[in-house]
């Protein structure tokens, strides 16, 4: 099975800050990485699909890059609905193994 | 407006069975794959098992192959996931995934989730 890194676990951050998520396969994926919010209570939400497209609906200050093996998600000016946890999936095989999860919260 | 909803979770004793169902609507369920995905108290997100359009293509996690049997009823537009020989770790809340393709094929994703049901393990 393929192994899904993420770093950091969690980070602390301010209503306006630039925020970087990294996301790390085991082997390449191509493009095939998908990333979810989740807050508590809640079920998870799809925001990137396919590494850098964005879900119908989701504000443009959400982003996403990388291919291969490295991957990233950018929250360009943090709001107050982005705390919560983000997690990668990887959709290159079955099973679509996920990130252990970052926790974004206030600083 | 597309919607999944679980059912079937709760308390149960370690060995029993449990079957857990998803109803969904708004879309047109038999154009799509469909998944278990389960998340342990405090804990991330596993899948557990897909199902193509048409029943044709299955997958499980290792952690519930020959346990846990995922079906479908497109008749019905509904999902479903029979788990047996349940086991003090499968306790997790159990959310019902639509994929955004037929079949279990690369570049999948997970555009809509139900509220998800609780399975707890425990005697």
């Amino acid at each position: 099975d393929i192994q899904m890194t993420q770093s950091p676990s969690s980070l602390s951050a301010s209503v306006g800050d630039r925020v970087t998520i990294t996301c790390r396969a085991s082997q390449s994926i191509s493009s095939y990485l998908n990333w979810y919010q989740q807050k508590p209570g809640k079920a998870p939400k799809l925001l990137i699909y396919a590494a850098s497209s964005l879900q119908s609906g989701v504000p443009s200050r959400f982003s996403g890059s990388g291919s291969g093996t490295d991957f990233t998600l950018t929250i360009s000016s943090l709001q107050p609905e982005d705390f919560a946890t983000y997690y990668c999936q990887q959709s290159y095989s079955t099973p679509g193994t996920f990130g252990p999860g970052t926790k974004v919260d206030i600083k | 407006e597309v919607q999944l909803v679980e059912s079937g979770g709760g308390l149960v004793q370690p060995g029993r069975s449990l079957r857990l169902s998803c109803a969904a609507s708004g879309f047109t369920f038999d154009d799509y794959a469909m998944h278990w995905v389960r998340q342990a108290p405090g804990k991330g997100l596993e899948w557990v098992s897909g199902i193509s359009w048409n029943s044709g293509s299955i997958g499980y996690a290792d952690s519930v192959k020959g346990r846990f049997t995922i079906s479908r009823d497109n008749a019905k537009n509904s999902l479903y996931l029979q788990m047996n020989s349940l086991r003090a770790e499968d306790t997790a809340l159990y959310y019902c995934a639509k994929d955004s393709k037929q079949w279990l094929v690369w570049g999948y994703y997970f555009d809509y989730w139900g509220q998800g049901t609780l399975v707890t393990v425990s005697s």
